[in-house]
């Protein structure tokens, strides 16, 4: 079975500094892994995902992901976040083909003035 | 533009009455799913259905029911058996390959 850890709940973090929500999972076979974001009281959208290639992967609003095969691992950064950043992240992994997603709790980054 | 609509937005029901959760897409979809959200616990999947008229239980089903006889359609009906119905319920799809899930904007249900 797969699982989905995203360790901070939380991420408070200063305007135009750097951030890193960290996402690991476990799984026994090749997953397709997601970020998504959903701001109060929405949906989800999604931010970046990672089928295979390169293991950077570039996504909107400035947002990247790497993903580490080695350490199971899909941490996202931005190198400077925005008020407009404020939301709740969810990572998500995919087995393939038909396969269910499997969320992580979520992280909420507070982008403090 | 293709998508997911929810609705309502908002819904309001007393205690011990079935409400009905509306989720259409034109997204030629054949993946559906219905997920409920309460605060800081992420996201609990409810039902799926991979195909029209059939749908498979999620890890939190009890209390809840769905059809699936379009293939844009994919109703939840939130019944009296639902313990703490209220939450905010979120819709999504997907075609089968490597994709991801588009979502609807969502329902906040309030039983009062």
């Amino acid at each position: 079975a797969q699982s989905v850890t995203q360790l901070d709940s939380q991420v408070p973090v200063f305007e135009e500094a750097p951030v890193e929500l960290r996402c690991n999972y476990s799984s026994s076979v090749s997953v397709y892994l997601f970020w998504y974001v959903q701001y109060p009281n929405q949906g989800l959208q999604l931010l970046l995902k990672y089928l295979s290639g390169s293991t950077l992967v570039k996504g909107i609003n400035g947002f990247e992901a790497e993903f580490n095969k080695s350490q199971t691992s899909f941490h996202l950064r931005k190198p400077s976040v925005h008020i407009s950043d404020t939301a709740e992240y969810f990572c998500a992994v995919r087995r393939n083909y038909g396969q269910n997603f499997v969320f992580g709790p979520g992280t909420r980054l507070s982008v403090l003035p | 533009d293709g998508g997911i609509t929810q609705s309502p937005k908002y819904l309001f029901r007393k205690e011990g009455q079935n409400v009905t959760l509306s989720c259409e897409q034109n997204l030629n979809h054949d993946a559906m799913y219905w997920y409920r959200q309460d605060p800081g616990q992420g996201l609990r999947l409810i039902y799926y259905s991979q195909i029209v008229n059939d749908f498979q239980k999620g890890d939190i089903a009890e209390g809840y029911s769905v059809s699936r006889e379009k293939k844009e359609s994919f109703p939840l009906t939130v019944t009296s058996a639902q313990k703490n119905p209220t939450a905010f319920y979120l819709c999504a799809s997907s075609t089968t390959g490597a994709s991801g899930y588009t979502f609807g904007s969502g329902t906040r249900l309030t039983v009062v």
